[in-house]
């Protein structure tokens, strides 16, 4: 199973913040937070990624909470091609740290 | 570069046949993945590789084979396809540094 937990579904409006959960709690000290993304049935996108320090780049914020057992990925100002499913994965499981086991991730609903 | 390339894009199957499908990558990760994706689901990993020569399974092996002769190609072979693998099938591959890097998919109906 994957390791990690987000709710299935979130709207948000047009030009405001999209603030998205993950639930990781079992992550361990070595292991990276990864954010993707799926637009309609492509392959998923990468958008970033971060251990315990918060992360910024071009697409979007990446907030960890000081126990790293949860994160929230940040869009600033949601657009309707931000319309996609968001997928939260670490970098490794319990049992092998080369395995890359995505969840059924969020699916985000930009409404203008 | 041109990433990863799958092919074919699309394929329908009879029961019980076989097919490969195909992942090239022209970046030079050790590390390939494939992972299937079933209608409204999300990516459920079948098989990775850590380098050639190496393969280890994901969640979902059964009824899939793979292997890893060389560090570009991670072809996915179905040997006796049944309708349970309908699906999209992606392909991906990273480097120690790097993210995922994921190719289009391949989609595959079997009737």
């Amino acid at each position: 199973d994957a390791k990690t937990t987000q709710p299935p579904s979130m709207d948000c409006a047009e030009g405001r913040a999209a603030n998205l959960p993950c639930n990781h709690s079992t992550i361990s000290g070595n292991e990276y937070v990864y954010w993707y993304r799926q637009i309609h049935s492509q392959g998923p996108q990468y958008i970033i990624h971060g251990l315990k320090n918060n992360e910024t780049n071009e697409m979007a914020s990446l907030i960890i909470t000081e126990d790293r057992k949860s994160s929230t990925l940040i869009l600033p100002h949601a657009t309707l091609r931000d319309t996609a499913v968001y997928y939260c994965i670490v970098r490794g499981t319990l049992y092998n740290n080369n395995d890359m086991r995505f969840g059924a991730g969020t699916r985000l609903t930009v409404k203008p | 570069n041109a990433g990863v390339t799958q092919t074919p894009k699309f394929r329908i199957l009879k029961i019980g046949q076989s097919m490969t499908l195909q992942c090239t990558q022209d970046m030079n990760h050790n590390y390939m993945y494939w992972y299937r994706q079933d209608p409204g689901m999300g990516l459920k990993l079948i098989y990775y590789s850590v380098g050639a020569g190496i393969t280890d399974k994901g969640e979902v092996p059964n009824g899939y084979n793979v292997s890893r002769s060389t560090t570009e190609d991670f072809p996915l072979r179905l040997e006796l396809a049944a309708p349970s693998q309908t699906s999209v099938y992606f392909c991906a591959s990273r480097s120690d540094a790097t993210p995922l890097h994921f190719g289009n998919g391949t989609r595959l109906t079997v009737t």
